[in-house]
């Protein structure tokens, strides 16, 4: 799977809006780009993926820039339940059925200040 | 909506004793995947099953096995346990398709003494 870079961790204000950037230069043209969070002592959680266009679910927006080698997770309004390690990972788009892991890489801690 | 369940969601072990985490998925999901995440860490993939076929291994240790039963619930069996072996467990659920976002239980964290 391609490599993934995040931010260590960043700092948020609550009620302001998060962006959560994520490089992925050597993403290939089948990769989807999901987004899981972690929030502390709790299973790992699916925020949204995408593919080539931009998407937006209940939870978050998700960037894809032109190239897609690059993305951005966007929390609208962040809370203090948002405060968790947010993962980016790409998911290669086999067709067939079966099962595809994740590979966790560092991911980016947020903080989120009240 | 009915969640992953994972049981028990605590236990202590000593060395060299067996273990054994249950994982029951979402109703009419086919693929259960198993993740380690150790003090500190990130998750880390150990083996996954489709349609009650193993399907991926990971870093799963030699002394670690799994299965996915009839009803789609899945066990993982440690043995000879070791003081590394200490974490959380993970189960996930999801339809097997890439695309398809997998749902995480709550964990088992085992704790070797």
């Amino acid at each position: 799977d391609a490599k993934t870079t995040q931010p260590n961790s960043m700092e948020s204000n609550e009620e302001e809006p998060v962006h959560l950037p994520c490089n992925h230069s050597t993403i290939s043209g089948t990769d989807y780009i999901h987004w899981y969070r972690q929030l502390p002592s709790q299973g790992p959680e699916y925020v949204i993926h995408g593919l080539t266009s931009n998407v937006n679910n209940r939870m978050a927006s998700l960037a894809i820039a032109e190239d897609r080698k690059s993305s951005t997770l966007i929390l609208h309004r962040a809370t203090l339940r948002d405060a968790a390690v947010y993962y980016c990972i790409l998911r290669v788009a086999y067709s067939g059925a079966g099962s595809y892991q994740l590979t966790f890489g560092k991911g980016t801690k947020l903080s989120v200040i009240p | 909506a009915a969640g992953v369940i994972q049981s028990p969601r605590h236990l202590i072990k000593e060395k060299r004793e067996t273990a054994t985490l249950k994982c029951y998925p979402i109703p009419r999901h086919d693929t259960v995947y198993w993740y380690q995440q150790g003090p500190g860490q990130d998750p880390q993939f150990l083996i996954s099953f489709y349609e009650k076929m193993q399907s991926d291994k990971g870093s799963i240790p030699d002394r670690f096995s799994a299965q996915q039963f009839s009803d789609y619930h899945s066990e993982l069996n440690m043995s000879s346990l070791e003081l590394g072996d200490s974490a959380l467990y993970f189960c996930a659920s999801s339809l097997g398709r890439s695309n398809q976002p997998q749902h995480f239980g709550d964990g088992t964290r085992l704790s070797i003494l």
